[in-house]
């Protein structure tokens, strides 16, 4: 069972905005421990999307975006594309488990 | 060209035991931590274990915990899990990941590789 909830689906239409929240707890995101947010493409291996809460790996276009808030991290697509259509998952490290943990997962839909 | 290829996975019997492999190449394996990570048909991404590059911390899943080993041979770029007491819910697809600094994102992925258990 993950200990990150993320709201199971979201929608958009071409060029809009979504956003994905993951919330944690004092044990994960609430410390000093950074959020990472991967996309899964149908029947592919993750990809790291988002890296230390913020930061784009090279080659993530500029439309994705993260951000965190005390027990909580957002992941932001602007200007929705059809191939971003995909599942996304956000990431962290827990104390109280000594581990790491994801989140429920979130499927993206481009309307 | 930085790569991991998973092997060994399989169809098992539950209470039996499998060994998967987790093949590095284009970087030096030695340098990196790396993970086990798997996922259930239809389900979501659970960590399963990690292994230091300094090779003496390992860390699991409470799910696995007393069941599964992970281990690593630096010599053959090589990381390992060794499952044992398979259970119906250990079934999915096993994948092995590389982290640069613990705490920080998986940042390569290998393909993966079934794990089936069923009577």
């Amino acid at each position: 069972q993950s200990v990150l909830t993320q709201p199971p689906s979201v929608s958009g239409a071409p060029g809009q905005r979504v956003t994905i929240s993951c919330t944690g707890s004092s044990s994960n995101i609430g410390v000093p421990y950074d959020v990472h947010w991967y996309q899964q493409l149908p029947g592919t291996a993750p990809k790291l999307l988002i890296y230390g809460n913020t930061n784009r790996p090279s080659g993530v276009p500029d439309r994705f975006s993260g951000s965190k808030s005390g027990t909580s991290a957002s992941l932001a697509i602007t200007g929705l594309q059809a191939e971003d259509e995909a599942d996304y998952y956000c990431q962290s490290y827990d104390s109280s488990l000594s581990g790491y943990v994801f989140g429920t997962g979130t499927k993206v839909t481009v309307l | 060209q930085v790569q991991l290829v998973e092997s060994g996975g399989g169809v098992v019997q539950p209470g039996r035991s499998l060994r998967l492999s987790c093949a590095a190449s284009g970087f030096i394996f030695s340098d990196y931590s790396m993970n086990w990570v798997r996922q259930a048909p239809g389900k979501g991404l659970e960590w399963v274990a990690l292994m230091s590059y300094y090779e003496d911390n390992r860390f699991y899943a409470d799910s696995v915990k007393g069941r599964f080993t992970i281990s690593r041979d630096n010599s053959k770029n090589t990381l390992y899990l060794q499952m044992n007491s398979l259970r119906p819910e250990d079934t999915a697809m096993y994948s092995c990941a590389r982290v640069p600094y613990e705490g920080d994102g998986f940042d390569v992925w290998g393909q993966g590789t079934m794990v089936t258990v069923s009577s």
